[in-house]
């Protein structure tokens, strides 16, 4: 296994509650991504990041925001969940010239 | 045009069979590539990267043609294991490491 994990794996929530997801990797690599893969669309950038505090806006960040305040962890935040965040959001790492992902959460905005 | 262009599919093929997927990227200046597996509800994982001079690994075979643009991939002797949507990806050059995702082309290998 490649070191990654992601929390929570399902949420159900609702819509206008603050989400966060966690994504925690073992491998201490620099690059970690956040990415959400709806159908017909593919996996679309969030945000990602290079390093401790450095972190940039991908081509869907509108309504997210991250942290990374430690090596490991990757914050994703939701400020105020909407249905069209509904998606299966998955973090990634680069070590190398590898991608390695997390299982990926599933998120439900009701 | 997109960045990464994949048909979709679905390829729906015999077992035993041959099947090839191609990927056109259009930044020329495209450092690294990469094709990933990925099964209904997982994430993707890497089935090889893309070598100038080309290279295989058992069963699969991938290429590189960069004056064409384009990445292949060749599946021989397909088993019904072999069944999920196929992701090229492709790392852009310069210090934020970007990477260009195609959308993926479905493979169905049927008994």
């Amino acid at each position: 296994d490649a070191g990654i994990t992601q929390s929570p794996r399902h949420k159900v929530t609702e819509t206008g509650t603050p989400v966060t997801l966690r994504c925690h990797q073992t491998e201490n690599h620099r690059y970690m991504y956040w990415y959400r893969q709806d159908p017909g669309h593919g996996l679309r950038l969030i945000h990602y990041s290079y390093g401790v505090k450095d972190t940039d806006k991908g081509e869907v960040s509108d309504g997210y925001s991250v942290s990374r305040s430690k090596t490991e962890d990757f914050l994703l935040t939701l400020e105020s969940a909407t249905s069209s965040q509904t998606s299966v959001y998955f973090c990634a790492m680069t070590g190398g010239n590898t991608i390695y992902f997390g299982e990926g959460s599933w998120l439900t905005v009701v | 045009r997109k960045e990464v262009e994949q048909d979709p599919g679905p390829f729906n093929v015999p077992e035993g069979a041959t099947v090839a997927f191609n990927c056109t990227y259009s930044n020329s200046a495209s450092q690294s590539f990469f094709w990933y597996r990925q099964d209904c509800r997982k994430e993707p994982k890497l089935l090889m990267s893309v070598y100038s001079s080309g290279n295989e690994d058992g069963r699969f075979t991938a290429q590189l043609n960069r004056a064409s643009q384009y990445i292949s991939l060749l599946i021989r002797d397909s088993k019904l294991s072999d069944s999920a949507t196929y992701l090229c990806v492709v790392l852009y050059p310069g210090n934020n490491r970007k990477l260009i995702w195609g959308l993926g082309t479905s493979l169905a290998v049927n008994p």
